[in-house]
């Protein structure tokens, strides 16, 4: 099983801030990550896949880069809609393992 | 319009056995994965496992091996996932999600809105 560790756990800012939440993986896994925004009551919704493209209508201050065991997704002017928790997801080896996310409050 | 539509909330007691539900439109549903994640109150995601309705391929997380069925019925375009007897720490929210391409895992897009599962005495 491919484990899956996100830092800061918790990360708090401002609207108009830039932030950088990083994943960090138990083996090499290329590019194959993904990351999803998850809002409170609501169903994630895929943000970045393979590492690095943007999900279409996905705004472009959203950005992820990394290869190997080390990845990171950036935002790089937080808006208002943006306070919610982020996951990081390897799909490189079953099972398709979740990070325990990062929650980003203001 | 892609959608996964789940099936209500329930509410079980520790033994009973239950079958949830997610069905697909607006795709051809026998040619993409589907999954099923976990969310226990207040935690993370967890990957429970995914299936090809093609052939009803399936590929369980270990974590959850034995302890749940995923299966499909290719007629009316629906996934399920199913205990045979719950217990208290079955409770969670369970959301379906399809993989976004036909031909390899990419990540989930779309996903469903999520099934409340409460088990309680």
């Amino acid at each position: 099983v491919i484990w899956m560790t996100q830092s800061p756990s918790i990360v708090s800012a401002s609207t108009g801030d830039r932030v950088t939440i990083t994943c960090r993986v138990s083996q090499g896994i290329s590019s194959f990550l993904a990351w999803y925004q998850q809002k409170p009551g609501k169903a994630p919704e895929l943000l970045i896949y393979t590492a690095s493209t943007l999900q279409s209508g996905v705004p472009s201050r959203f950005s992820g880069s990394g290869f190997g065991t080390d990845f990171t997704l950036t935002i790089s002017f937080l808006q208002s809609e943006d306070f919610a928790t982020y996951y990081c997801q390897q799909y490189h080896s079953l099972p398709y393992t979740f990070g325990q996310g990062t929650k980003l409050e203001i | 319009e892609v959608q996964l539509v789940q099936s209500g909330a329930e509410v079980k007691k520790p033994g009973e056995s239950l079958k949830i539900s997610c069905k697909a439109s607006g795709y051809s549903f026998a040619t993409y994965w589907i999954g099923w994640v976990r969310q226990m109150p207040g935690k993370g995601l967890e990957w429970m496992g995914i299936i090809y309705p093609g052939d009803s391929d399936t590929r369980y997380n270990p974590s959850f091996q034995g302890q749940v069925t995923i299966s499909v019925d290719k007629s009316i375009n629906t996934a399920y996932l199913q205990w045979s007897s719950l217990k208290a720490s079955d409770t969670a929210i369970y959301y379906c999600a399809r993989h976004k391409l036909k031909t390899m895992a990419i990540g989930f897009d779309p996903w469903g809105q999520g099934t409340l599962v409460t088990v309680s005495s």
